[in-house]
């Protein structure tokens, strides 16, 4: 089992669509969990970061963890077309050591 | 002012050649690190480094090599470059409190 599952996609919504990302883990001693997104060509771009069980929102992004399930979600509200990129999730143990990455889900939002 | 900067942004060379890839860091951040991106975007950490300790991944061959000259930057040196290199290489670079990593844009590496 990989430490850090998450499906690849792709997944393709509407404009103004609410869109769930999901991600979930098997090494309890994660902590810290982020979600990047990534144009194509280009470098991870921090959406959100997270530390240990909860929610957390950021305009139309709110992220949430539950560790007891080692789960963890990104959802976008009113998705628009620039959201269209791949999102990434990360988790570490502790500040200072390196990231574990999910695969990746592809997201298209078309107008 | 770009926080995290790479260079080169592309670099194509043949097999069995030696290269660098150079990483700067102005965040003030104490640790930095190397990541490969396949094809398929899957981002896998190569090394970590600060000023105390290298961790190195142990799937990486040890044709792959850090070096850090100062705690701003951290140096990717590859030897005797095989097609299976080819891939996106990060650079990344995170402080003792957490506010998430950064990450360069890339260095796209192929091996013709």
């Amino acid at each position: 089992q990989k430490e850090v599952e998450q499906d690849p996609g792709p997944l393709s919504v509407p404009e103004g669509a609410i869109v769930s990302l999901n991600c979930t883990y098997s090494n309890s001693a994660f902590q810290y969990f982020m979600w990047y997104r990534q144009y194509s060509r280009k470098g991870p771009e921090l959406l959100m970061y997270t530390y240990s069980s909860g929610n957390k929102e950021d305009g139309r992004f709110t992220a949430q963890v539950d560790k007891s399930s080692k789960y963890i979600s990104l959802f976008i509200r009113d998705s628009q077309p620039s959201d269209s990129a791949t999102y990434l999730c990360a988790m570490t143990p502790r500040a200072g050591t390196a990231l574990i990455f999910g695969k990746g889900t592809t997201l298209s939002v078309s107008s | 002012d770009t926080a995290v900067s790479q260079t080169p942004k592309y670099l194509v060379t043949q097999m069995g050649n030696d290269k660098s890839i150079k990483c700067e860091q102005n965040l003030g951040h104490d640790t930095m690190y190397w990541y490969k991106q396949d094809s398929k975007k899957f981002l896998k950490i190569m090394f970590s480094y600060n000023n105390k300790e290298l961790i190195i991944n142990e799937t990486v061959p040890n044709r792959f090599s850090p070096k850090s000259p100062d705690k701003a930057h951290l140096n990717l040196h590859i030897n005797s470059l095989e097609l299976g290199d080819s891939a996106v290489y990060f650079c990344a670079s995170s402080g003792a409190a957490f506010y998430g990593y950064t990450f360069g844009s890339g260095t796209r590496l192929t091996v013709v």
